[in-house]
């Protein structure tokens, strides 16, 4: 079976500082990885996604990520945040089967950028 | 392009009630898929539906819920009887069927059974 860890539930962080939300998971088969962002009283936006070939991601809004395979770690990054990337980003993972993404996401990480 | 939709954005019913969600996917995308989140957990997947076929139910909790997709076009998922757990937001995503297509979701609606 596969699971999602996202180890901080709140990450504050002063604006133009870096940030790093930590995302690990589990799982026996190769997995897609995606980290989500859910801006107040917004859906689910994709910031990034990792399917195959480099294992640094550069998605939306400034943000990376790197696949660790060793570490089962997707972790995101962003080297000088904003006050408008306060929000809840998830990470999930997915099987690559043939046209489904049936997402295990994680608990959410909620981004406080203080001014 | 227009968005996945979702009505309503909110929903505030009382134990016992009958509640039905409305999804409308993006035109074309086959694929339509159900999360919940329950304050302060994961979200979980409910069901995948492939046009009208429903592909996966693994993740629905108990028959009080039910989800239609006629005509492959918009979803509904009832929930009947609800029940204090049943609280939680209620997202849908829709797919390309093929490729590498990101899932786009919806706003989300809130339900706060009491």
């Amino acid at each position: 079976a596969q699971s999602v860890t996202q180890l901080d539930s709140q990450v504050p962080v002063f604006e133009e500082a870096p940030v790093e939300l930590r995302c690990n998971y589990s799982s026996s088969v190769s997995v897609y990885l995606f980290w989500y962002v859910q801006y107040p009283n917004q859906g689910l936006q994709l910031l990034l996604k990792y399917l195959s070939g480099s294992t640094l991601v550069k998605g939306i809004n400034g943000f990376e990520a790197e696949f660790n395979k060793s570490q089962t770690s997707f972790h995101l990054r962003k080297p000088s945040v904003h006050i408008s990337d306060t929000a809840e980003y998830f990470c999930a993972v997915s099987q690559p089967t043939s046209g489904t993404y049936k997402y295990i996401f994680g608990t959410g990480t909620r981004l406080k950028v203080l001014a | 392009e227009a968005g996945v939709t979702q009505f309503p954005s909110h929903s505030v019913i009382e134990k016992g009630q009958t509640v039905t969600l409305r999804c409308d996917p993006i035109s074309g995308h086959d694929n339509l898929y159900w999360y919940r989140r329950v304050m302060g957990k994961e979200i979980k997947f409910l069901l995948h539906f492939v046009k009208e076929s429903k592909q996966d139910e693994s993740g629905m909790p108990n028959n009080r819920f039910l989800a239609e997709r006629t005509g492959g076009t918009y979803s509904t998922l009832k929930v009947q009887p609800a029940e204090l757990e049943d609280s939680g937001v209620y997202f849908c995503a829709s797919s390309q069927a093929t490729g590498a297509a990101k899932a786009f979701f919806g706003q989300g609606t809130r339900l706060t059974v009491v």
